[in-house]
Order: structure tokens, then sequence, then C-alpha cells
């Protein structure tokens, strides 16, 4: 079955310090990875998908096959990055649904 | 380009009370969803659509409705609001393959409901 995991609820970091965001996925078939973010009060909204290989406010993802994972990474934190993150898998063929992980709050400190 | 609208944004409704949330896009996209998002639990898909007509139920599709006569309007009814149907609920768009798609989902800002 298709899932998508994201073992941590919470990640508290200080600004300045890296940060690594988890998610892992389970897909049989050839994964289309997302990071949706959603800000306070705002929209849920795309990040970054891993097709396009692009930096998206100084994040990352990279997607690692054998590992099965998609981790969303930034070298150095700010308190703007405070918001909700969820990973994503687009299941292919006919209907393009996606799937969410449970998500991610990161809090960044001053 | 007003993107997804949803209505209302909050709404309080008692046991047993029908409503209808109200979804509607003027990105011309065929595909339409809606998911509803519980604390610690992600974003569950309730009900989708690939086209004015079509729709089809999601993972937790139960104690729902939805229809799409027309291509812009997606709307989810609730007949016999339970608290358990308690929630943010999410109505989201994407183009069709085939139109500019990057399988980006547009979302709506959300409508938060209370039953009680």
């Amino acid at each position: 079955a298709q899932r998508v995991t994201q073992p941590e609820k919470l990640l508290s970091v200080f600004k300045g310090a890296p940060v690594e965001l988890k998610c892992n996925y389970s897909y049989s078939g050839s994964p289309e990875l997302f990071w949706y973010v959603q800000y306070s009060r705002q929209r849920l909204q795309l990040l970054l998908r891993h097709i396009s290989r692009e930096s998206i406010k100084g994040f990352t993802a990279d997607l690692n096959k054998g590992e099965t994972s998609f981790h969303l990474k930034k070298p150095f934190a700010q308190e703007e990055d405070s918001a909700m993150y969820y990973c994503a898998l687009s299941q292919s063929g006919a209907t393009n649904k996606l799937i969410f992980g449970t998500g991610t709050l990161l809090a960044v400190q001053p | 380009n007003a993107g997804v609208t949803q209505t209302p944004k909050f709404r309080i409704l008692k046991i047993g009370q029908s409503m209808t949330l109200q979804c509607t896009q003027d990105m011309n996209h065929n595909y339409m969803y809606w998911y509803r998002q519980d604390p610690g639990m992600g974003l569950k898909l309730i009900y989708y659509s690939v086209g004015a007509g079509i729709t089809d139920k999601g993972e937790v599709p139960n104690g729902y409705n939805v229809s799409r006569s027309t291509t812009e309007d997606f709307p989810l009814r609730l007949e016999l609001a339970a608290p358990s149907q308690t929630s943010v609920y999410f109505c989201a768009s994407r183009p069709t393959p085939g139109q500019v798609d990057t399988g980006e989902l547009f979302f709506g800002e959300g409508s938060r409901l209370t039953v009680l």
C-alpha cells in the first residue's frame, strides 16, 4: 500500500541551525514526491517537488530511491520557516491523487 | 484570479444537522479534491473528481456526499453531522495532464467545522 511517513510531529531548532525534516514513503511504482508547507493562517502551498530539483527558500530535498526517502533540508533555519510541513506522494494514473504524511511542525526559536 | 475559494470559513453544527461546504475554482482545472485535516493525522482524502459529472470516493468518504455538475464547483455535503466530523476541510484542484501540470495541488483556505 502507498504510504508516506513523517516520524517527527514537532521539530524545534534555533535560528541558524541546520534543519532536516524526514519523509519516507512506500510505493510500488515510480514515485512523484512533493513537500507542501502551511504557514500560520495561510493555505497549504507547494514548497518543492522532486522532479524540479530546485531550491526554494533555501530548502532542498533529494529523492533517495534506495532508502525510499525524500528528506527536506535547509542549512540555516530562519524564524520565518516556522510552519507545518507535509510530505506528499502522487499516485500515477488517471486520478493523480496525493497521499499526505501526518506533517511535521517546525518551530524555529530566536 | 481567485484560485480555489471555499465557504464558509467557520461553522458550528449540532449533531444530526446537515450542511454543504462550497468549493469553486476559476482555473478551469478538471481535477478537484476534498481533504480533511485532523491534528496529528495529516490530510485524508474524502472524495475527488476528475471532471464534471464524475466523482469517486477517497480514503474516508463515510458521512459525506459530493457532486460535480460543473467544472468550477465541487460542493461537499454532510447529511447527518457527527462529532467525528469536527475537522478542517480543504478543497483543492489540479490541472489535467495535458494542461500545464506541474503536479501541484492548489488549495482553498479551509473550512473549520465543529459539530457539538
